[in-house]
């Protein structure tokens, strides 16, 4: 399969903590992406991360690739209510296809 | 507001029928995603479109179709509709190339708000 796996399906967290959720994939990939879907709503890009790129940054948010391991991981610090959502890894390789995301729950 | 436009937002129709699902994309975009979310299956890519021609065919049923139009919209055809097809319908759109998906670089979707269709 092409599409991105996450881990963990759900994660729990309270407000200014880290959240960091992980992202495999099996084939090989041009590059990753990332999405927020804020619930029944359409996914919202976040970030993307190229082959040749092991780490990116993004305001609160930083993704880093591991091509050897097929893997790459989001993380969000100091988390806030407001970051609610699932997120979803697609790799684009090919069709853009998405697991079935993390669902994160912050409380305050 | 997204720029991609998705009609209708709900649907309610009974087993057996036909809908047809309207997407718009962003302005300056080529190219047409459809996906469809369910509880069970997640976010299944569909088919996609890019200037009228059919580009990539993931995991839809013979039962679906689509088409994208000369002025780039698109249309998601469903029919003899079951009760497992009730779900989220989402199009995106982007400014893909004409090459497959991906080959040149980046391909970041920007998606609608979606279509909630209830087969009862």
């Amino acid at each position: 399969s092409q599409q991105g796996e996450e881990d963990p399906q759900a994660l729990s967290i309270q407000e200014g903590e880290n959240a960091t959720m992980n992202c495999s994939y099996k084939t090989s990939i041009n590059n990753l992406q990332w999405y927020r879907q804020n619930s029944g709503r359409g996914l919202v890009h976040l970030i993307l991360i190229r082959s040749n790129e092991r780490e990116k940054h993004s305001g609160r948010l930083r993704v880093t690739l591991d091509t050897s391991k097929k893997s790459s991981s989001l993380l969000i610090t100091a988390s806030r209510a407001a970051d609610t959502a699932s997120y979803f890894c697609a790799n684009s390789g090919y069709a853009l296809n998405f697991g079935k995301g993390t669902s994160l729950l912050v409380t305050p | 507001d997204s720029g991609v436009t998705q009609t209708p937002k709900h649907l309610i129709t009974a087993t057996g029928q036909r809908v047809t699902l309207r997407c718009s994309p962003r302005s300056g975009d080529l190219s047409v995603y459809w996906y469809q979310q369910s509880l069970d299956q997640g976010l299944q890519f569909l088919i996609q479109y890019y200037n009228g021609e059919e580009r990539a065919k993931g995991n839809i049923l013979e039962r679906f179709s689509a088409q994208q139009f000369p002025d780039l919209h698109s249309e998601l055809n469903l029919s003899s509709l079951e009760l497992g097809d009730s779900a989220l319908y989402f199009c995106a759109s982007s400014v893909a190339t004409g090459l497959r998906f991906g080959s040149s670089g980046a391909n970041v979707l920007t998606f609608g708000a979606g279509s909630r269709l209830t087969v009862l």
